[in-house]
């Protein structure tokens, strides 16, 4: 079935770091990927999409883009900010009769300090 | 504006009890979900439907049943609770058929089995 694995974490960094978070993936068709961010005692939220291979993602600065030669989606930012912690979770979705059911990797926590 | 809530949003309980997660929905979508997020796990479907009478099971849907009545909810039941079953459970609805279509999650309810 399919699957999405997510680097494990967490991960802390200092503001005005770099961020990538690794997400890798396998599916049988051609599936929708995104990144949802998950703010402490919220929901998900989504942060951004990638429809078809090749297409990249962005929204708040940062940014992913659909690989489908490697079956890749890394988030990355080029400056995080103290407000960018939270949990980030790497999704897909089959689309078609699937009708957008999401398979979830297991999450990232991020911490970024002053 | 239109939103997605569920309730209550704690919940303590003991084992064999029955409890009934609530989920309520305004924007008017025919598909809705239920997931349950464990450390380690991400997030896990358990049961969604596409529309009213429409129910299927997700990858985790032991011990738990959900009935959709009308647009607007989805309730998720757990029928005798299981310390399994402690949990963040969060609800999600989406517009279209399609696997491009955002999901949106509502707040979450932390269910402790004890």
């Amino acid at each position: 079935g399919d699957s999405v694995t997510q680097m494990e974490g967490p991960v802390t960094l200092s503001e005005e770091a770099f961020l990538t978070i690794n997400c890798t993936y396998t599916a049988t068709g051609y599936p929708s990927l995104f990144w949802y961010v998950q703010y402490p005692g919220e929901g998900l939220q989504l942060l951004l999409k990638a429809t078809k291979a090749d297409d990249k993602g962005s929204n708040k600065g940062f940014e992913a883009t659909y690989r489908k030669e490697t079956t890749s989606f890394h988030l990355e930012k080029g400056s995080v900010q103290v407000s960018d912690s939270a949990v980030y979770f790497c999704a897909l979705s089959e689309g078609g009769t699937s009708y957008g059911k999401l398979t979830f990797g297991q999450g990232t926590i991020l911490t970024v300090h002053p | 504006d239109a939103e997605i809530t569920q309730s209550p949003r704690h919940k303590i309980t003991e084992t064999g009890r029955q409890v009934t997660l609530a989920c309520h929905q305004t924007w008017n979508h025919n598909n809705m979900f239920w997931y349950r997020q464990d450390l380690g796990h991400g997030l896990r479907l358990i049961h969604y439907s596409y529309g009213v009478q429409d129910t299927n099971k997700g990858e985790v849907s032991d011990g738990y049943s959900v009935s959709r009545s009308n647009t607007e909810d989805l309730p998720l039941t757990l029928e005798s609770a299981a310390s399994s079953q402690t949990s963040v459970y969060f609800c999600a609805s989406s517009g279209g058929p399609s696997g491009y279509n955002e999901q949106f999650f509502g707040p979450g309810t932390r269910l402790t089995v004890l």
